[in-house]
This record gives structure tokens, C-alpha cells and sequence, in this order.
């Protein structure tokens, strides 16, 4: 067990539709991040959070957004949903901000747009 | 469980023998390296770190080698395990970023 917590662990949507994923971080670290892993694109960096604020950004569509909430848990809002949606969407957290250090992962949440 | 990949590169090893799994990464700037490894339906778990400062870093039965020149990362697993059977990824990431780069993986099936 990482200690990162999302949920759901499976969500099932139609497309159009608008979906929002939960990150609970490990107890203490203030750095959440978000991946979508496809089975054709492998780990991708969607976007990275800090002590509640954007940090880094990688190919996010215009149509996910993210925030992280004083508590330090994080929504991934996924809109508009298309087929090509259909993945894994990890969380990860970690403590350290500069240097490197591990990222422990949730168990994810598998989305698959109908 | 879930299926990571269909079309993962995949190294079968026959169980005891010692396992070496590649990765060529991409950005010169990148300064820290880690491998991760995923078993079906779960989560990414970290197995080892290396700095750019660094060509070889040892864990339990784990080592990593990075060649900077040719910007080639390996994974040496000694005496590999049935446990040891999952898709495995070599992720990069500039200094001072969390925004790892992820190599495709690669598939590791233990032969008992």
C-alpha cells in the first residue's frame, strides 16, 4: 500500500459526458501528480500540484483540469469526454520539492468512455 | 488484471538467472532517473534512483547503470523471482522537476 488513495477504482461514462477523479496524497506530502497511462502512449504526465497551487504542466487537454484542495487532496475533472479517453489516470505524491526523490503511486482509477 | 500494454517489448528469463532490462532516454537535461515497476492492476512502485553524478547505484538484488554518454539507463535484477514477473519502466525527469518521463516498458515474465 503506496498510501495514496483514488477513487473510484472504475468509472464507466458515456462520451459528452464529465467525470471527476480523486487523489487522497500520502499523509504529509504536498506534491500530487497526475498520469494517464493508455495502452498505445504508456505513462504520460498530465499535470503536478503543490501545496495547492499548478507547478508543472504536461499534455493536458484543454478539456481536464485539475486542482488541489487545502486538505491536499486532488481532483482531475475530465469534460467532453471522448473514446480515446478510455485509460488509467494515476495519482502520485511526494514530499520533496527540489532534488530527487521517489513519487509513490495510487492504484488508479480506470476510466473507460462507452 | 489490467493489461499495461499489448505491444510491450517483453524479456522472458528463466527463474534464478539474473534479468537486464534497457532504456535509452531522450532529454540530455535530465539529471535524475528512476526505475518503477507495475504489476497488472496496480499502481507504479518505485524500485531504484540514480543521479546524473552517479553510473551505478546497488539495491536488494536490484542495480541501476547509467551510461550518459550514450543516454542508456539498465536495470540488473540478480536471482530473478516469480515475484519479479510485471511491466517495468524507466522513468526520466530534468533537476528540479517532478515531470517524469516514462519510457514505453518493458514486460518481464519470470520461467519457473
Amino acid at each position: 500500500d503506496s498510501g495514496v488513495t483514488q477513487t473510484p477504482k472504475h468509472l464507466i461514462t458515456a462520451t459528452g459526458q464529465r467525470v471527476t477523479l480523486r487523489c487522497s496524497p500520502r499523509s504529509g506530502d504536498l506534491s500530487v501528480y497526475w498520469y494517464q497511462q493508455s495502452l498505445d502512449q504508456g505513462l504520460q504526465f498530465l499535470i503536478q500540484y503543490y501545496n495547492g497551487e499548478e507547478r508543472a504542466k504536461g499534455n493536458i487537454l484543454e478539456r481536464f483540469s485539475a486542482q488541489q484542495f487545502p486538505d491536499l487532496h486532488s481532483e482531475l475533472n475530465l469534460s467532453s469526454l471522448e473514446l480515446g479517453d478510455s485509460a488509467l489516470y494515476f495519482c502520485a505524491s511526494s514530499v520533496v520539492v527540489t532534488g530527487g526523490t521517489e513519487a509513490f503511486f495510487g492504484q488508479g482509477t480506470r476510466l473507460t468512455v462507452v | 488484471g489490467e493489461s499495461v500494454g499489448l505491444h510491450l517489448p517483453t524479456l522472458s528469463v528463466q527463474e534464478g538467472d539474473n534479468s537486464i532490462i534497457n532504456c535509452a532516454y531522450s532529454n540530455s537535461a535530465s539529471d535524475y532517473f528512476i526505475w518503477y515497476k507495475q504489476e497488472s492492476g496496480k499502481g507504479p512502485q518505485f524500485i531504484i534512483d540514480i543521479r546524473s553524478n552517479m553510473d551505478k547505484r546497488q539495491g536488494q538484488r536490484v542495480t541501476v547503470l547509467l551510461n550518459k554518454t550514450v543516454k542508456h539507463l539498465s536495470l540488473q535484477i540478480a536471482a530473478t523471482q516469480p515475484g519479479d514477473s510485471a511491466v517495468y519502466f524507466c522513468a526520466e525527469a530534468p533537476y528540479g522537476t517532478y515531470k517524469y518521463i516514462f519510457g514505453t516498458g518493458t514486460r518481464l515474465k519470470v520461467l519457473a
